[in-house]
């Protein structure tokens, strides 16, 4: 079992709709990363949290410790989403990162 | 903004040639890494370097070495390129300490044949 899990592995959405990736982890973690990969391969950094909840534009990122589970809300779905996302758990101080395998986003017009 | 900079997009290298993958960070971040990217499998470190001529193993550093010889460069060195080295190949920075996140390079799409 990966000590990282992200579901689903892939999600079809129409514009506007309400998105949400699941990510669960086994280990223990300093921090939960969600990150974006487009078409081409570059990663940008969405979010690094530890607790409670952060929201950037129409992004929202929320983590249960408790639970060690964390979910990447996407509000009113556009075609420039689509994307691959991935989680990661920061592990030994955040000095490593423990990959999901990615949920690839698609929203259709 | 912090960039991270790999030298090439695409790459096409032969078996048996020595490939270099470069990567350049122009934060002045002590933690430099790279990563290879295949499908299903998610994001693998191949290796790390905490400091200038340091150097750490990750998880699957078989077929690859590194040099830091400048704090902002970090490069990864594939000595006899194989088939199995067909992948995406990224680099990542971040400074030293737990609340700092990680800032990525665009990657190289390298193919051996």
């Amino acid at each position: 079992k990966n000590e990282v899990e992200q579901s689903p592995q892939n999600l079809t959405a129409q514009e506007g709709e309400f998105i949400t990736i699941n990510c669960s982890y086994s280990v223990g973690i300093s921090a939960l990363h969600w990150l974006q990969q487009h078409p081409g391969g570059g990663i940008v950094s969405l979010f690094m949290l530890s607790s409670g909840k952060k929201k950037h534009g129409r992004l929202i990122a929320t983590i249960n410790i408790q639970e060690k589970h964390s979910s990447l809300h996407i509000t009113a779905s556009h075609p420039r989403d689509s994307a691959v996302y991935i989680c990661a758990g920061g592990v030994n101080n955040n000095n490593d990162m423990r990959f999901g395998a990615g949920t690839r986003l698609t929203v259709k017009p | 903004d912090v960039k991270v900079t790999q030298s090439s997009r695409y790459l096409v290298k032969r078996t048996g040639e020595k490939v270099f993958l470069e990567c350049v960070q122009d934060m002045d971040h002590e933690n430099m890494f790279w990563y290879r990217q295949d499908p299903g499998l998610g994001l693998r470190l191949i290796y790390f370097s905490y400091d200038v001529k340091m150097k750490e193993k990750g998880d699957i550093p078989e077929g690859y070495s590194v040099s830091r010889e400048k704090k902002e460069r970090f490069s990864l060195i594939l000595e006899s390129a194989s088939t199995n080295q067909t992948s995406m190949y990224l680099c990542a920075s971040r400074t030293q300490g737990a609340n700092y996140g990680y800032t990525f390079g665009s990657g190289t799409r390298l193919t051996v044949v």
